[in-house]
C-alpha cells in the first residue's frame, strides 16, 4: 500500500526542541519530493517546505525559512520536520505530503494523517 | 504574485450538484492546480489534478461524482449527487517558482 505514516502527537513546553517524522512506503521514496504543511487550529493549509530525499535538496517557504529544519534519511524512507526552540504559536497539525512533478506542474498527491503538536507551558 | 482565491463557503442540498471555484491570479491563467478534500477532523485527501484545458486526472478511489473543468483563470470542482460525506473543506493548490500555494479553502455544507 502506498502511504505516508507520521509520528504520534506531541505535547511540549515553549523553548523545547522537537523532531517529527514521516515514513513513506509502497513507492520509491527517493524519487518524489516530500512536503510539510501546517494547519493551525481552525485555519487553512500552509506550505512550509519540501525535500527531495534522493539528494536532500531542500526548499523552504519564506514564511518558515529559519524557523524549522527539514531533513530526510533515505535509508529508512523517512522525512523529518524539526524545531530547535518551540513557541506557543507552533501549536498546529502538521502534515507531510508527497509531491508529484509532471513537466512544470507540482502537486501533492498523497497525504499523511498528520501530527498534532501542542506547545504549552 | 501567485495567489489562489476561493469562496469561503458554499452549500447545496443532498442529491444535488455543486460547483466550487478556484481563481488564479492575473498572469497565471495557464497554471494547473490540484483539488484536495478535508473532511471534518481528518487529514486532506488528494482529489485530482486539473489542467488549464480542463483535462484532469483523479486520485485512486475518487468517485465519478467528482469532476473538474477550467475556463480562463478559473478552475472548477463539480460534485454531483451530493452525499453527506461530501461535507468538507475543499482546497486548491498549485506551485509557482519554487513556491507552493494553497487557496484559502471552501467549506461545503450539504443541506
Amino acid at each position: 500500500e502506498v502511504q505516508l505514516v507520521q509520528s504520534g502527537a506531541e505535547v511540549k513546553k515553549p523553548g523545547e526542541s522537537l523532531k517529527i517524522s514521516c515514513k513513506g512506503s509502497g513507492y520509491s521514496f527517493t524519487s518524489y519530493w516530500i512536503g510539510w504543511v501546517r494547519q493551525m487550529p481552525g485555519k487553512g493549509l500552509e506550505w512550509m517546505g519540501i525535500i527531495y530525499p534522493g539528494d536532500s535538496d531542500t526548499r523552504y517557504s519564506p514564511s518558515f525559512q529559519g524557523q524549522v529544519t527539514i531533513s530526510a534519511d533515505k535509508s529508512i524512507s523517512t522525512a523529518y520536520l524539526q524545531w530547535s526552540s518551540l513557541k506557543a504559536s507552533d501549536t498546529a497539525m502538521y502534515y507531510c505530503a508527497r509531491l508529484t512533478v509532471v513537466t512544470l506542474d507540482w502537486y501533492f498527491d498523497l497525504w499523511g494523517r498528520g501530527t498534532l503538536v501542542t506547545v504549552s507551558s | 504574485q501567485l495567489v489562489l482565491t476561493q469562496s469561503p463557503s458554499a452549500s447545496a442540498s443532498l442529491g444535488a450538484s455543486v460547483k466550487l471555484t478556484c481563481t488564479l491570479s492575473s498572469g497565471h491563467s495557464s497554471y494547473a492546480i490540484a483539488w484536495h478534500q478535508q473532511q471534518p477532523e481528518k487529514g486532506p485527501r488528494y482529489l485530482m489534478k486539473l489542467n488549464s484545458d480542463g483535462s484532469h486526472s483523479k486520485g485512486d478511489g475518487i468517485p465519478d461524482r467528482f469532476s473538474g473543468s477550467s475556463s480562463g483563470a478559473e478552475r472548477y470542482l463539480t460534485i454531483s449527487s451530493l452525499q453527506s460525506e461530501d461535507e468538507a473543506d475543499y482546497y486548491c493548490q498549485t506551485w509557482g517558482t519554487g513556491i507552493g500555494v494553497f487557496g484559502g479553502g471552501t467549506k461545503l455544507t450539504v443541506l
